[in-house]
């Protein structure tokens, strides 16, 4: 049974990269059969989907933040990654990683399991 | 983007009442819906895929119905643990989107 785990930096100062890594057990990242996607939520409101990845390296991102992200995938740590540039205070928020079944047309489909959530402060 | 917009956005109801949560995509998203279930502090939790598949372990008191733009979720019989907010997405295209949440509080 798939099992996801968040880890990074609680407290990025304004201006700076967010980086985030989410590893994976219980299975593979290079498993055909997965999306791995990365969803936000801030404090006391909604989820906002940030972007998924396939492990062949085809990456979705939300345009409202595809100038900033980056989702890579790393096999050999079984790990994928998030980086989320010039951050500000409107991103903080609790970072989740999650995966979704494979689709052939791209990550179109529900969030299972999730990880548990980090909680990543922007602030000087 | 697809807006999805959720009602109420909380509601209050006696443990065994029978409860429905709608939630309505901005344009056809087939049966592209799917609803989670979040406790506080916890990650969400999907309860229902594709608009009414009943995702495994699942409580068969959950169901969902609904195809095109209207879609509903409902608790046929409210029990303690059920206390939660409630999101719907649609997975029918890309940007991911997720309603604004139903709180489902005590009465």
């Amino acid at each position: 049974q798939l099992q996801l785990q968040e880890s990074g930096p609680g407290l990025v100062k304004p201006s700076e990269t967010l980086s985030l890594t989410c590893t994976v057990s219980g299975g593979s990242i290079s498993s055909s059969s997965y999306y791995w996607g990365w969803i936000r939520q801030p404090p006391g409101t909604g989820l906002e989907w940030i972007g998924s990845i396939y492990y062949s390296g085809s990456t979705y991102y939300n345009p409202s933040l595809k100038s900033r992200v980056t989702i890579n995938v790393d096999t050999s740590k079984n790990q994928f990654s998030l980086k989320l540039s010039s951050v500000t205070a409107a991103d903080t928020a609790v970072y989740y990683c999650a995966t979704s079944d494979y689709s052939n047309y791209g990550p179109y489909n529900w969030f299972d399991p999730w990880g548990q959530g980090t909680l990543v402060i922007v602030s000087s | 983007d697809i807006q999805m917009t959720q009602s109420p956005s909380s509601l209050s109801a006696f443990v065994g009442d029978r409860v429905t949560i709608t939630c309505r995509a901005s344009q056809t998203i087939s049966s592209y819906l799917n609803w989670y279930q979040q406790k506080p502090g916890k990650a969400p939790k999907v309860l229902i895929y594709s608009a009414s598949s009943l995702q495994t372990g699942v409580p068969s008191r959950f169901s969902g119905s609904g195809s095109g733009t209207d879609f509903t979720l409902t608790i046929s019989s409210l029990q303690p643990e059920d206390f939660a907010t409630y999101y719907c997405q649609q997975s029918y295209s890309t940007p991911l989107t997720f309603g604004g949440g139903t709180k489902v509080e005590i009465k």
